[in-house]
């Protein structure tokens, strides 16, 4: 149990074009969804939260107009990367959480690479 | 505000030795410390979490970890090293349990498994 899915795994894109990504909670609802974005060989650093229904919370120097994130459904956040640039091209990873579950635990999504050209 | 130090960003230890990485964290609140593992071009796996209750803690494929208030540590190990343990190792801190708050994450230490 306890499955989340990513799409697209890996996507190329030209530069000053939109992009968006899908994370989905197969087995479970989450309240609240992460996303993460990692740089090569390096950590994740938290990019924003948002919580079904409500506007995502951005961590500080996050772009909230560039990585624009919705949270529309309790199985379904999605992170759009709108006029992306090569400075852009990363790891992103998401992660979902059923708060009301009391299992204090994320399940992550496998990642999507990112590529502007 | 929370932090997560590793030491060592790279660590190699040979097939059946003992393996130790280093955690230690900053956090003004009792903590809840997580371990993950990943593996190339893969998302997280949980290893295992520490909620508070027992301060040595089990996990996957025979890791544990102890939870050492007054080191603020957290280190993972396990007694024999196998060539399928070689991944990317991060250690996570957050304040409120991991599910209704981001985590912070240590800068990783690579694990190398020497044959």
């Amino acid at each position: 149990g306890a499955v989340v899915s990513q799409h697209p795994s890996w996507v190329i894109c030209k530069s000053g074009t939109s992009v968006k990504i899908e994370c989905r909670s197969l087995d479970f609802q989450a309240t609240t969804m992460f996303w993460y974005r990692q740089f090569p060989k390096q950590s994740l650093m938290l990019m924003a939260t948002s919580n079904e229904g409500s506007k995502a919370t951005y961590e500080q120097g996050v772009e909230k107009d560039k990585f624009l994130i919705n949270h529309a459904s309790l199985t379904l956040s999605t992170l759009t990367v709108t006029s992306a640039h090569p400075e852009d091209s990363s790891f992103y990873i998401c992660s979902a959480s059923d708060v009301l579950s009391a299992s204090y635990e994320q399940y992550f999504g496998p990642g999507t690479r990112l590529t502007v050209t | 505000a929370q932090s997560v130090t590793q030491l060592g960003s790279h660590v190699s230890v040979s097939e059946g030795a003992l393996v130790l990485l280093r955690c230690n964290y900053s956090s003004s609140v009792p903590p809840y410390l997580f371990w993950y593992v990943q593996y190339p071009n893969q998302g997280l796996q949980l290893l295992l979490k520490y909620t508070s209750a027992a301060t040595l803690v089990k996990g996957i494929n025979g890791f544990e970890a102890e939870f050492k208030k007054s080191e603020t540590s957290f280190h993972l190990t396990k007694p024999s090293a196998h060539m399928s343990d070689a991944a990317e190792y991060f250690c996570a801190v957050s304040d409120q349990g991991g599910g209704a708050d981001g985590l912070t994450f240590g800068k990783g230490t690579h694990l190398i498994i020497q044959p």
